[in-house]
């Protein structure tokens, strides 16, 4: 299995409500990432977990809420978004050794109203 | 602070031409770069890995350098396809607090026309 997972693919939710994005590998790898990514732009980095600590936090609003229950999943706890949190949140993993290839996953497409 | 940079924005070419596509980084003190593709509303398809240690990679008609003295890389694609028609991006990864990621630029379009 050599492919990152996420779930659900399109999310829509009010600003009052709390929804969550999933993502899972089964690669072996040690590290997983959330990155948001807008129209036309480059994936910003959210989060970094490694061996299911969290690393990085590129300052984040409260909002997003990272988990990593295992060292295959990764989720993103969504609560009080606002509408210019639209985009599509991409998830990727990688082994975090030296060869620190990250491969991504298909993304989730979010819609905040 | 490392920023990275791909010109043009945007390449249009016909079929069957050999390609070039530029990447420049501030900061020398990188620990890999990655090339990768993203088709419209999709996710990133990884091409090739580059390690600071190393000067360049292959995969089938691509081929990446780099350069660290000099803040460059390049992606080469050979005998292009329309199915190359993409947003390029590559990215440097560097660490941070003892952590480690990656920086992307903004990526550069390409169009093969058939």
């Amino acid at each position: 299995d050599t492919e990152v997972t996420q779930t659900p693919k399109h999310l829509v939710m009010g600003m009052t409500n709390k929804k969550s994005l999933k993502c899972e590998q089964h690669m072996g790898h040690r590290a997983m990432y959330w990155y948001k990514q807008k129209a036309k732009k480059p994936p910003e980095l959210m989060f970094v977990y490694s061996y299911e600590k969290l690393s990085i936090n590129e300052s984040v609003p409260s909002r997003f809420s990272p988990e990593c229950p295992n060292s295959s999943l990764l989720n993103l706890h969504l609560h009080a978004l606002q509408p210019e949190d639209s985009a599509l949140y991409l998830c990727a993993s990688s082994r975090w050794d030296r060869n620190n290839e990250q491969f991504f996953g298909p993304g989730t497409r979010l819609t905040v109203l | 602070k490392q920023e990275v940079t791909q010109i043009p924005a945007a390449l249009s070419v016909p079929e069957g031409e050999n390609l070039v596509l530029n990447c420049s980084f501030t900061d020398s003190a990188i620990y890999n770069l990655q090339w990768f593709r993203q088709d419209p509303g999709k996710g990133l398809t990884s091409l090739l890995l580059i390690q600071s240690s190393q000067r360049e990679q292959t995969s089938g008609r691509l081929n990446a350098s780099l350069d660290k003295s000099s803040g460059r890389s390049t992606l080469y694609i050979a005998a292009s396809q329309p199915g190359d028609s993409a947003t390029y991006l590559c990215a440097v990864e560097l660490t941070q607090g003892g952590s480690e990621k990656l920086v992307f630029g903004k990526g550069m379009k390409l169009t093969v026309n058939p």
